[in-house]
């Protein structure tokens, strides 16, 4: 069963830093580009920033360009989301997301930015 | 301001058929696959419908997706109440929106 498991969020003030990792198993993780998708409260999805299978692609939406890294470890089938300058509307729940033609969510981790 | 344009609430009673649209464009639903999540409260959103019009194991053939030109729909047949939830369209897009867009979502209420 495929199954991905995000961890690292938390309450940090406005300016600070966070990083969110997601456990991949049960596919061949190398296989496949990875995302993190969020969703603020009481709002709808955003993608937020994708990578390729083998890291050579790399994509962020406008409104984390410049301050969100994305990475990923094959050998420890994890990805991660390194996020800097935080700033209270990148509230949200986390979600990191499996590509391929049969999407796959996790249950996702909520970062809360605020003073 | 989504990518992809749904209606914001849809209502019908148990048993009815209810339908979801979604219009999107040329660069993403007119040249790429779509994809339907069902988010109920509280929980992560799962995928009901995949390229368009394919159902994941374990999802019941109520659900239903169509394509035509740049808008998608996904219908629901047999309505109960465990299918109130809200419903995200989605597909890839090939200009600089990102990889992925998304609809508003589709507050569902069943009557």
């Amino acid at each position: 069963e495929v199954q991905l498991v995000e961890s690292g969020g938390g309450l940090v003030q406005p300016g600070r830093s966070l990083r969110l990792s997601c456990a991949a198993s049960g596919f061949t993780f190398d296989d496949y580009a990875m995302h993190w998708v969020r969703q603020a409260p009481g709002k709808g999805l955003e993608w937020v920033s994708g990578i390729s299978w083998n890291s050579g692609s790399i994509g962020y939406a406008d409104s984390v360009k410049g301050r969100f890294t994305i990475s990923r470890d094959n050998a420890k089938n994890s990805l991660y989301l390194q996020m800097n300058s935080l700033r209270a509307e990148d509230t949200a729940l986390y979600y990191c997301a499996k590509g391929g033609s049969i999407p796959v969510w996790g249950q996702g981790t909520l970062v809360t930015v605020s003073s | 301001q989504s990518v992809l344009t749904q209606p914001p609430s849809a209502s019908g009673t148990p048993g009815q058929r209810v339908t979801i649209s979604c219009s999107g464009s040329s660069s993403n639903i007119g040249s790429n696959y779509v994809y339907w999540y069902q988010q109920l409260p509280g929980t992560a959103p799962k995928l009901l419908i995949y390229r368009n019009n394919q159902r994941p194991s374990g999802v019941p053939d109520r659900f239903s997706g169509s394509k035509s030109g740049t808008s998608a729909s996904l219908a629901i047949s047999g309505l109960r109440s465990e299918d109130e939830a809200d419903y995200y369209c989605a597909a890839w897009d090939d200009s600089l929106s990102g990889p992925w867009v998304f609809g508003g979502g589709t507050k569902l209420t069943v009557l």
